[in-house]
């Protein structure tokens, strides 16, 4: 019952930037945008996450809609150890009410030589 | 600041036998999460526990599963007479608050001879 909807497989080549989408179309206003991704079997690693505003870190970019139905993970210059599942999930950032965390099955990035 | 610690990492028990699956959460975090993560499948949430309650227990099995977390000393997934099903890696995340991000360990791996 994730709320959001990935592509299950992508491939990038070494250097180049990976564009990873993620639908979020019942997404609701106090909702954020969230991205993890999990190398390999190892515990997932949170990479981004943001509300409306595009936001940049040293991992990623994150580019979402202005009606916030749809964002993109960008990986600037990617390397082969950026080969993962990268999870798209949506959460809300207040104390008031609780919400279960729900990972899909992510998209599993190949990056190539 | 120590991340989240799972222990055992590795752990093989026999059919009929208990498995008790250790999560210490980082420094000042009140609430933790179990998931389950079978091979090449994403994800599974299991339960969100805040100390001393359990909260939210929608994704446990209805036998033989059980979680808790103490006010003193790690939260414990307990598996009772396990079959070969439960194998499967069970990784802990935990978060300052209800919302916000989660901070994954690496997980326990369990193996049901």
């Amino acid at each position: 019952d994730a709320k959001t909807t990935q592509p299950t497989s992508m491939d990038c080549a070494e250097g180049r930037a990976a564009n990873l989408p993620c639908n979020h179309s019942t997404i609701s206003g106090n909702e954020y945008v969230y991205w993890y991704r999990q190398i390999h079997s190892q515990g997932p690693q949170y990479i981004i996450h943001g509300l409306k505003n595009n936001e940049t870190n040293e991992m990623a970019s994150l580019i979402i809609t202005e009606d916030r139905k749809s964002s993109t993970l960008i990986l600037p210059h990617a390397t082969l150890r950026d080969t993962a599942v990268y999870y798209c999930i949506v959460r809300v950032l207040d104390s008031g009410g609780y919400q279960k965390v729900t990972f899909g099955i992510g998209t599993k990035l190949q990056v190539i030589p | 600041n120590a991340g989240v610690m799972q222990n055992p990492r590795h752990l093989v028990r026999r059919r009929g036998q208990e498995a008790r699956l250790r999560c210490s959460p980082m420094k000042g975090h009140s609430h933790v999460y179990w998931y389950r993560q079978l091979p090449e499948e994403g994800l599974k949430f299991m339960v969100y526990l805040q100390k001393e309650n359990i909260i939210d227990e929608s994704g446990m099995p209805k036998e033989r599963f059980s979680a808790e977390f103490p006010k003193e000393g790690p939260s414990i997934l307990r598996i009772q007479q396990v079959v070969r099903g439960d194998s499967a890696a069970y990784f802990c995340a935990s978060s300052p608050e209800r919302t916000g991000e989660l901070f994954f360990g690496e997980g326990s791996r369990l193996t049901v001879l």
